[in-house]
């Protein structure tokens, strides 16, 4: 069975300050796909990134990175220099070779970025 | 048009009410999906089109009804729902293939209420 845990529920930031949003998955299968999404207030499941179980470099994107660590399943979401337009909820997802088309999301972490 | 659009944005609806959710992709997608997002709950696959067929129903009561009429397409049909019916209707697309790394992209979604 695949499972993602997103244990951090809320996190509050002030602006600019840099946060990490924690992500653990489960699943037997060698061959898996990862994948952070964003929703904002209005609703929308926003794509941000997406990254193979063969692929572990870190990636960086303007303020977002990603740390994935295979040893520790886990797939880090870091914001640098946070603002208030990164308020929304950020869904980890997985997704296995094995399950045709099923997507396991996480329960999703709240930020909340302040002036 | 770009992406994924979703009407209506908003629903109120009686438990008597027979009313149809419409989903549309604009980015090529042979396959469409059907989430549920309930408070405090991971986000719930409801229904899997593979074009146009039918590929996954998870467990989903009779009150919704899916309709694939084409790759671009997608309704939810409800009828009789219940109050706990009320949630975020998410409808998603992606290019399916073999390799189980397609993104799936996702609308901004049918805020719906059920009085």
């Amino acid at each position: 069975a695949q499972k993602v845990t997103q244990a951090q529920t809320e996190i509050s930031v002030v602006e600019k300050e840099d946060v990490t949003l924690d992500c653990v998955y489960e699943t037997r299968d060698t061959t898996y796909y990862l994948f952070w999404y964003k929703q904002p207030p209005s609703g929308e499941l926003v794509f941000l990134i997406r990254r193979n179980s063969f692929d572990e470099q870190n990636e960086i994107s303007g303020r977002y990175s990603w740390n994935f660590q295979k040893s520790t399943s886990s797939f880090n979401f870091t914001i640098t220099a946070s603002q208030v337009v990164d308020s929304a909820v950020y869904f980890c997802a997985l997704r296995s070779t094995g399950t045709a088309s099923k997507l396991t999301f996480g329960t999703g972490t709240r930020l909340q970025v302040t002036l | 048009e770009t992406g994924v659009t979703q009407t209506p944005r908003h629903l109120v609806m009686g438990m008597t009410n027979k009313k149809s959710l419409k989903c549309e992709q604009h980015l090529g997608h042979n396959a469409m999906y059907w989430y549920k997002q309930s408070a405090k709950k991971p986000l719930e696959l409801m229904f899997v089109y593979n074009f146009k067929e039918q590929t996954e129903n998870n467990s989903v009561p009779s009150r919704f009804s899916p309709e694939c009429p084409n790759s671009s397409h997608l309704f939810l049909h409800l009828h009789t729902l219940q109050p706990e019916d009320s949630a975020l209707y998410l409808c998603a697309s992606s290019q399916t293939g073999t390799s189980g790394r397609e993104t799936q992209y996702f609308g901004p979604g049918t805020r719906l209420l059920v009085l």
